[in-house]
């Protein structure tokens, strides 16, 4: 089973619409999650990190559920520039110098048709 | 530029000659990592420092590659007598702490072609 699991698309959406991303991780001790977007042959930037509360930010809007080990993340009202790579990744963190590496989904692809 | 710098952008080898990466971090931060994307895979981890210290090398291939941060200077990731399968995107990451909780944020990547 992969580390971190996420369902690979392509989601082809239009503009406007609101699309879901889920991603479930395995080790349970894992302590940070964040969503970045990739563009193609560009570096991954950081979107959201994912706080156990669940978080939004503008029309993001990130949710955790330790208990089921899942993450999604929610756009509302897509725009064209959404379209891009969702990496989901997680911190499993410790004491350890280990718990500093980031573990990659293998991304989902999004393109926002107009 | 505030942001991670990493240089060259791209790079060609053949096959047997070395390959030197370096990345510079952002402002004030001081903890390093390097990543590996192979063509159509994810981010894999290979290595994260801080200054002069090797903290975790677990994702590093045993052979061939290394990587230093010195007190001065960018941190350099160096791989020996490339082969065609070292061909990827070599990303760097910094962060201001070494926290579970800190962000980590990545440089433009360098692009390794072996020849």
């Amino acid at each position: 089973r992969k580390e971190v699991e996420q369902d690979p698309g392509p989601f082809n959406v239009p503009e406007g619409a609101t699309v879901a991303f889920n991603c479930t991780y395995s080790n349970s001790a894992s302590q940070s999650f964040f969503w970045y977007r990739q563009d193609c042959r560009k570096e991954p930037k950081l979107l959201m990190s994912v706080y156990s509360s669940g978080n939004e930010d503008g029309r993001f809007t990130a949710q955790l559920n330790r208990a089921s080990q899942y993450i999604s993340l929610l756009i509302r009202d897509s725009k064209l520039s959404d379209s891009a790579t969702y990496l989901c990744v997680v911190n499993q963190g410790g004491a350890s110098g280990s718990a500093r590496q980031l573990t990659f989904g293998s991304g989902t692809q999004l393109t926002v048709l107009p | 530029n505030a942001g991670v710098m990493q240089n060259p952008r791209h790079l060609v080898r053949r096959r047997g000659q070395e390959a030197r990466l370096r990345c510079s971090p952002m402002k004030g931060h001081s903890h390093v990592y390097w990543y590996r994307q192979l063509p159509e895979e994810g981010l894999k981890f290979m290595v994260y420092l801080q200054k002069e210290n090797i903290i975790d090398e677990s994702g590093m291939p045993k052979e061939r590659f290394s990587a230093e941060f010195p007190k001065e200077g960018p941190s350099i990731l160096r791989i020996q007598q490339v082969v065609r399968g070292d061909s990827a995107a070599y990303f760097c990451a910094s962060s201001p702490g070494s926290g579970a909780y800190n962000e980590q944020f990545f440089g433009p990547g360098t692009r390794l072609t072996v020849l």
